[in-house]
């Protein structure tokens, strides 16, 4: 069965201080890694997809990569407005992990 | 444009009672998801639609759950004899093509079911 899991389950940044989210993952035949944001009360909104290993796609301040075991995704001198929970899925996209919950400190 | 919207938004319930959610896909989108999402939880898939036939639904947990697309637009997930472990906030997405394992989700904001 696809597993996905994601590391830390909370993280505090000070505005301006750099980090990285971990996605591990076991699965037979990736079709994509996908990473999505979802603030309170709201559902996930698409980031990126990530197909294979060693592809790299950046969007603002988040940069996401891909290895055969493991996504990270890179946030670059993160804002408060950044505070939110990322969540990765695979395969499918039926499989989500349960997210790292970001915030980011004024 | 509009994206999906899910109908309540909240549903209070109580226990044994039957509970009907609705979804509204995005205009055009062919594929359409169910998933159930606990406190402090990812999304725990339900069921997929490409069109109007369920392809995948292997999420859902037992009989007591169905969903259904007549027409391959709006979705209703029917929930009978409600327990109150079913308390989840229930999501639907939708995404524009037949590639369903590639494609780009659209969420709607959910449906907060709280069964008492």
């Amino acid at each position: 069965e696809d597993q996905v899991t994601q590391s830390p389950e909370a993280l505090r940044l000070q505005e301006g201080e750099s980090s990285s989210l971990n996605c591990s993952y076991t699965v037979s035949g990736l079709r994509g890694l996908f990473w999505y944001r979802q603030d309170p009360g709201k559902g996930p909104e698409f980031l990126f997809t990530l197909y294979s290993a060693g592809e790299e796609k950046e969007k603002e301040r988040l940069k996401a990569t891909l290895t055969k075991k493991e996504s990270f995704l890179h946030i670059t001198a993160p804002k408060p407005e950044d505070s939110a929970t990322y969540l990765c899925a695979v395969s499918n996209q039926f499989y989500f992990g349960t997210g790292t919950s970001l915030t980011v400190i004024p | 444009g509009a994206g999906v919207s899910q109908t309540p938004s909240n549903k209070v319930t109580e226990k044994g009672k039957y509970v009907e959610l609705r979804c509204d896909p995005i205009s055009g989108h062919t594929a359409l998801y169910w998933y159930r999402q606990s406190l402090g939880q990812g999304p725990e898939f339900l069921i997929y639609f490409q069109g109007t036939g369920a392809a995948d639904d292997s999420g859902l947990p037992n009989d007591r759950f169905f969903a259904v697309r007549p027409e391959g637009s709006v979705s209703t997930l029917k929930i009978q004899r409600t327990e109150r472990g079913d308390s989840a906030v229930y999501l639907c997405a939708s995404s524009p093509s037949l590639a369903a394992s590639t494609d780009t989700q659209y969420f709607g904001p959910g449906t907060r079911l709280t069964v008492l």
